[in-house]
């Protein structure tokens, strides 16, 4: 079972870069969220889709997009990097219909120089 | 004032003891709570979730919520080095499909042998 999936695990992008972070969840899930990670700071919500079609601001949504392209995928872009975003982010899906469980990819360790 | 608040750590006790872990919240609307630990270079993952008012035990983990006084807790009995690791207090924010998971900072708790 895959569940969370995101790609890349690493990346070292230059200042003014533009990529993006891939995620794709394979239990039905409707909702899907980008997380980031830093020291100290906990998890902190950048984007969320509650359903396919749907996207909506989290708490730190400046510097990024995101794209439901399905129900299965939800991408995070970076259209110019900067230093300040460097960092861990997770993908996660949420199960609402039992206990509303967020089930997380592996991360992906962004380093911006 | 951020929605979910952690008591600061990091906490450190002797194998063996109880362990206690606070978050307060801020929206009076959320009915969902949850305790998601996340061990070094890892993703989070969900150890105890709670609804009601109350206690909610779970083996060595209890959770306990006063929603009267916004707060939850999680206490760990009978603490194992294996326990060492952050714990993220996660509240449910928002409704009619635009639920969310806000996080807090995390505790490190260090389980000492």
């Amino acid at each position: 079972n895959a569940g969370v999936t995101q790609t890349p695990k690493f990346q070292v992008l230059k200042t003014g870069q533009s990529m993006t972070l891939q995620c794709a969840q394979d239990m039905n899930h409707n909702s899907m969220y980008w997380y980031r990670q830093d020291p100290g700071m906990g998890l902190r919500l950048i984007y969320y889709s509650a359903s396919e079609g749907t996207t909506d601001k989290g708490e730190v949504p400046n510097g990024y997009n995101v794209s439901r392209l399905n129900k299965r995928e939800f991408s995070l872009r970076l259209e110019s990097a900067a230093p300040s975003q460097t960092s861990v982010y997770f993908c996660a899906s949420l199960d609402w219909g039992i206990v509303g469980e967020l089930f997380f990819g592996e991360g992906s360790r962004l380093t911006v120089l | 004032q951020k929605e979910v608040e952690q008591n600061s750590g990091p906490l450190s006790v002797p194998e063996g003891a109880i362990a206690s872990l606070n978050c307060t919240y801020s929206d009076r609307g959320s009915q969902s709570f949850f305790w998601y630990r996340q061990y070094s270079g890892k993703s989070p993952e969900l150890i105890m979730f709670i609804y009601s008012n109350g206690d909610k035990e779970d083996g060595r983990f209890t959770a306990q919520l006063n929603k009267a006084s916004q707060y939850v807790s999680l206490l760990i009995r009978d603490s194992q080095p294996s326990d060492s690791a952050t714990y993220l207090c996660a509240v449910n924010v928002g409704w009619g499909g635009s639920e969310k998971l806000v996080f807090g900072k995390g505790t490190k708790l260090t389980v000492n042998p």
